[in-house]
């Protein structure tokens, strides 16, 4: 039972380059999630989704961009990596509205560092 | 508009000895509120969760928690520390009110436990 999955686990990029993080999971959720955390500040939604074929900007959407071609699957792209955008990277899924006895379930997080 | 305060952003306690992690909230709705545990390197991992049913909440590994509308909080305990312990705990609140759920999470509280 895997639940999220996130790749890769660790990146190291030069600034101006660009990446895609890959989430994916098993458990036929609708709503998919991507967070950042940074050190004191919790985690901050960048970008989420409703269900297949549909995202939406969360708190920090500048400079991220996303997309949900199927179900399990929920990509983030760093269109060209910025030093501000070193943060760790997280993944998380949920059957529905969040708020709906329907807790949040994470991947094991992606530490990105831009040089 | 939802947030939520954690009071202590580190706390030590001893192997054995009660564990207290502060959380109060603000919520113009009726709240959905959940504690998650971080491991070193880990995503996050529900301890428990309040969804207007019982205000005493227990949840995994012998946590609990209380809801206290009054006191707009919702504290974290567990009687007896243990070293697996150790990690970032999280209080997040969600309001019935959104359509899809926002979770607002806390900047987190770090758990030391001394031998």
């Amino acid at each position: 039972n895997a639940g999220v999955t996130q790749t890769p686990k660790f990146r190291v990029l030069k600034t101006g380059q660009s990446m895609t993080l890959l989430c994916a999971q098993d458990m036929n959720h609708e709503y998919m999630y991507w967070y950042r955390q940074d050190p004191g500040m919790g985690l901050r939604l960048i970008h989420y989704s409703v269900g297949e074929g549909t995202t939406a900007k969360g708190e920090v959407p500048d400079g991220y961009n996303v997309s949900r071609l199927k179900k399990q699957n929920f990509l983030l792209g760093l269109e060209s990596a910025a030093p501000s955008q070193t943060s760790v990277y997280f993944c998380a899924s949920s059957r529905g509205r969040q708020n709906s006895n329907q807790p949040q379930h994470f991947g094991d997080g992606t530490r990105l560092s831009i040089l | 508009a939802q947030s939520v305060t954690q009071l202590d952003s580190h706390v030590s306690v001893s192997e054995g000895t009660p564990v207290l992690l502060r959380c109060n909230y603000s919520s113009s709705y009726s709240p959905s509120l959940f504690w998650y545990v971080q491991h070193p390197n880990k995503g996050l991992q529900l301890l428990l969760k309040y969804t207007s049913a019982a205000t005493l909440v227990k949840g995994i590994n012998g946590f609990e928690a209380e809801f206290k509308k009054s006191e707009t909080s919702f504290h974290l305990t567990k009687p007896s520390a243990h070293m697996s312990d150790a990690a970032e705990y999280f209080c997040v609140v969600s309001d019935d009110n959104d359509s899809w759920g926002k979770f607002q999470f806390g900047a987190g509280t770090q758990v030391v436990v001394t031998p």
